[in-house]
């Protein structure tokens, strides 16, 4: 059971460049989530899918776009990378554990976009 | 949502003192509130949660307060241990039906020996 895994680890783009980040969950969770972390910050919400086939912008949507592949995998993808996201991205899926609802976080991807 | 900010809270204790951390939420809907650990380098780990219809939680040395007048949320740590170095950031569900968290900027909590 490894839990929430994504990859790459660690990314560097040119300006443009496009790139998918994948993320995959192996706890049958129904909803998934990307997450960006800056410096010093907490995290926001990009987009979240609820459940197989379903997805949603949350905060920070701009320039990003998610496909919700099947139930276990959530993946981002960045088509035209700017210097602004340049950030950490974490997966995260929530589902019932230890009495209630958690969310799980995946190792995150530290990209750069030079 | 909540805001965010450029400098993190930093809160220094020394090792074997208790520590509170603090959060203030936005959203009178949200119904479910959950602390998570980041160490450095690492995704957010979860600690504790508490739903709205309680006012306190306990763990394994860590309490969770919730007043819902005030929109106040505390993370208390007993006997904090070096290891308990990271930052603590709260968590809230917006009441929706999507199990959507609103994060906080996240409090650095240093543990001197």
């Amino acid at each position: 059971n490894a839990g929430v895994t994504q990859t790459p680890k660690f990314q560097v783009l040119k300006t443009g460049q496009s790139m998918t980040l994948q993320c995959a969950q192996d706890m049958n969770h129904n909803s998934m989530y990307w997450y960006r972390q800056d410096p010093g910050m907490g995290l926001r919400l990009i987009y979240y899918s609820a459940s197989e086939g379903t997805t949603d912008k949350g905060e920070v949507p701009n320039g990003y776009n998610v496909s919700r592949l099947n139930k276990r995998e959530f993946s981002l993808r960045l088509e035209s990378a700017a210097p602004s996201q340049t950030s950490v991205y974490f997966c995260a899926s929530m589902g019932w554990g230890r009495g209630s609802y958690e969310q799980y976080f995946g190792p995150g991807t530290r990209l750069t976009v030079t | 949502g909540e805001s965010v900010g450029l400098h993190l809270p930093t809160l220094s204790v020394q090792e074997g003192d208790n520590s509170i951390i603090n959060c203030a939420y936005s959203n009178s809907a949200s119904d479910y509130f959950i602390w998570y650990k980041q160490e450095s380098g690492k995704g957010p780990q979860f600690i504790i949660d508490i739903r709205s219809n309680m006012d306190k939680r306990q763990g394994q040395r860590v309490t969770v307060l919730l007043n819902k007048t005030v929109k106040h949320l505390s993370l208390q740590i007993a006997a904090t241990q070096p290891g308990d170095s990271a930052v603590y950031f709260c968590a809230e569900n917006d009441g929706g039906a999507t199990n959507k968290l609103i994060f906080g900027t996240g409090t650095l909590l240093a543990v001197q020996p």
